[in-house]
């Protein structure tokens, strides 16, 4: 499984913009990119996901680096509610035994101040 | 149901005996995931159906864990002889087709304790 790199944490003031790194340098042209979160005592939750071009929804916006080397999860207002384990995840599009797969890594632990 | 359910949500067992959780998907995902994940740690994955066979058991720690799904919907998974290290939160999650273009919904988890 192709592995994806995070910093161990981050914080943030309520209000303002967010910008999660995550780097996956050994991604291969037919894995998507993913990205979950996981609130405390709760099972994880879908933010966002995309292959090559910029995503965006109602939770945030996905940055995917021309080499696809490397992407951003930016939240553009960051809430105390947003304060949550962030996941970077490469999810297998070739086929085989791991097509589909979601192998989490640490994630990212985001620190939201009032 | 609207989305993943897992039953029971907490389970108390002594060291020793069996246990089985079980999840149910949404309807109509094809794949289905198990994950463990332990105090304070992040997600393990430890097996994924596709319709109601495994292409990928490769996660289960010993063969005192089984899984099925029949039917295509409900699994059930199972840890034979429970041992404390077992204690942790079962995480399931369902996809449609498994296709990676898709998101994965979770359930809420099964918190296992064993005494």
């Amino acid at each position: 499984d192709a592995k994806t790199t995070q910093p161990n944490s981050m914080e943030s003031n309520e209000e303002e913009p967010v910008h999660l790194p995550c780097n996956h340098s050994t991604i291969s042209g037919t894995d998507y990119i993913h990205w979950y979160r996981q609130l405390p005592s709760q099972g994880p939750e879908y933010v966002i996901h995309g292959l090559t071009s910029n995503v965006n929804n109602r939770m945030a916006s996905l940055a995917i680096a021309e080499d696809r080397k490397s992407s951003t999860l930016i939240l553009h207002r960051a809430t105390l509610r947003d304060a949550a384990v962030y996941y970077c995840i490469l999810r297998d599009g070739a086929g085989g035994t791991s097509y589909g797969k979601l192998t989490f890594g640490q994630g990212t632990i985001l620190t939201v101040h009032p | 149901g609207a989305g993943v359910s897992q039953s029971p949500s907490n389970k108390v067992t002594e060291k020793g005996k069996d246990v089985e959780l079980r999840c149910d998907p949404i309807s109509g995902h094809t794949a289905l995931y198990w994950y463990r994940q332990s105090l304070g740690q992040g997600l393990e994955f430890l097996i994924y159906f596709q319709g109601n066979s495994a292409p990928d058991k490769s996660g289960l720690p010993s063969d005192r864990f089984s899984a099925e799904r029949t039917g295509g919907s409900v699994s059930t998974l199972t840890i034979q002889r429970t041992q404390q290290e077992d204690s942790a939160v079962y995480l399931c999650a369902s996809s449609y087709m498994g296709h990676p273009n898709t998101e994965a919904f979770f359930g809420q988890g099964t918190r296992l304790t064993v005494v």
